[in-house]
């Protein structure tokens, strides 16, 4: 059982570029979540989905694109990358059992 | 969402109860008190969680006052591998913030031999 599976792990991009974090579950949970976090800061909702084809923005939404076409994935889009991108990025899959939430291992991006 | 308040930074010796507390005097009532950790900037790892009643599990306890504006998570014999950043929330489970969950600036507890 993978769990929650982000690609890549590691990313450098120049701003402007544009890209996709993806992130995969295999756990059938409708609930998904991106979060960022900046050095020495808690985790910030990016957007979340409550099932595919239903998506809705978080706390920092700006600058990023999110669909769910299907259950399993869950991909975030930056547009047009910025500096102040530059974070770590969680996607989570909640269990509508205990309502825990799994967490992927994150990717590490840095825009320059 | 309720607020929550963590001291930033606690030790504990190997083999003894680490006690973290948690001050969340905003929370609603149909807001659940949750715990997270995140070890080595991994992605966080889920604790336990509860409303009013203590809450036990394999890896740790949480004691939920009764007037429910603080908690205390208990890991009873804490190890090496228990150094972490522990996150203490409120989230309405089941309810229109389902899942989403605010991450504060959490409290480094560190381990030692």
């Amino acid at each position: 059982n993978a769990g929650v599976t982000q690609t890549p792990k590691f990313q450098v991009l120049k701003t402007g570029q544009s890209m996709t974090l993806q992130c995969a579950q295999d756990m059938n949970h409708e609930y998904m979540s991106w979060y960022r976090q900046d050095p020495g800061m808690g985790l910030r909702l990016i957007h979340y989905s409550v099932g595919a084809g239903i998506t809705d923005q978080g706390e920092v939404p700006n600058g990023y694109n999110v669909s769910r076409s299907t259950t399993e994935d869950f991909p975030l889009r930056l547009l047009s990358a910025a500096p102040s991108q530059t974070s770590v990025y969680f996607c989570a899959s909640t269990s509508p059992v205990n309502t825990e939430a799994f967490f992927g291992q994150g990717t590490r991006l840095t825009v320059v | 969402d309720a607020k929550t308040t963590q001291p930033p930074s606690m030790d504990c010796a190997e083999g003894r109860a680490a006690n973290l507390p948690c001050n969340h005097s905003t929370i609603s009532g149909n807001e659940y008190v949750y715990w997270y950790r995140q070890i080595h900037s991994q992605g966080p790892q889920y604790i336990i969680h509860g409303l009013k009643n203590n809450e036990t599990n394999e890896m740790a306890s949480l004691i939920i006052t009764e007037d429910r504006k603080s908690s205390t998570l208990i890991l009873p014999h804490a190890t090496l591998r228990d150094t972490a950043v522990y996150y203490c929330m409120g989230s309405n489970a089941g309810g229109t913030s389902y899942g989403k969950l605010t991450f504060g600036q959490g409290t480094i507890l560190t381990v030692h031999p």
